[in-house]
């Protein structure tokens, strides 16, 4: 079982839709990251929170709006996405940069995300 | 811009043989090179990390090659068996920040 646990698994959501995906940890990692996954590709940076702060957005569209309500929990908003925002979103922990370069990042297993 | 050129893309491996992943990268702004292992509907997680001063680490079955002059790291599994059956991803991590630079992964298949 993995310690960052994502809700829900999988999530169909039609275009004018809102959603939320959420993620938790109980690790004491103080950042937090949101992934997209498409299939057969690797994970793409998409937020970084660091102290319940954003601390790097790689450019994503507004229609994704990330939220972090404290040092365990962060979400993923959702509102009027496309058909090519389907995909796993893969939520991530890790120590803070303070503590030292040498801080994998611990996974979820994503939820699975079909916009129709 | 930092890049991280994966090979193969995929590898086909029997049983009890050595599967060998490699990555090479273009600058030296990395701290840290982890490798993750990916399967079908779970999310990476880590197999295996080395530090930037260091030229080998072995865990188990698992080691990582590390050749700093040459920009390359290795991923080498030992006695591969049909569980180590996955997608494999490289991900050094750009110093000083919390971007880890995914490779483009390599799908394994080891044949029973």
């Amino acid at each position: 079982d993995t310690e960052v646990t994502q809700t829900p698994k999988h999530l169909v959501m039609g275009m004018t839709n809102k959603k939320s995906l959420k993620c938790e940890q109980h690790m004491g990692h103080r950042a937090m990251y949101w992934y997209k996954q498409k299939a057969k590709k690797p994970p793409e940076l998409m937020f970084v929170y660091s102290y319940e702060k954003l601390s790097i957005n790689e450019s994503v569209p507004s229609r994704f709006s990330p939220e972090c309500p404290n040092s365990s929990l962060l979400n993923l908003h959702l509102h009027a996405l496309q058909p090519e925002d389907s995909a796993l979103y893969l939520c991530a922990s890790s120590q803070a940069r303070s503590r030292g370069p040498r801080s994998p990042l611990h996974f979820g297993n994503g939820t699975r995300l079909t916009v129709t | 811009q930092q890049q991280v050129k994966q090979s193969p893309q995929s590898l086909i491996v029997q049983k009890g043989g050595i599967s060998i992943i490699n990555c090479a990268y273009e600058n030296t702004a990395f701290d840290y090179f982890p490798w993750y292992q990916q399967f079908p509907g779970k999310g990476p997680a880590l197999l295996i990390a080395i530090r930037p001063d260091v030229s080998e680490k072995k865990e188990g079955r698992f080691t990582i090659s590390f050749n700093k002059s040459a920009k390359q790291f290795s991923l080498h599994i030992m006695d591969s068996q049909p569980g180590d059956s996955a997608t494999y991803f490289c991900a050094p991590r750009s110093s000083g920040t919390y971007k880890y630079i995914f490779g483009t992964g390599t799908r394994l298949k080891v044949l029973a």
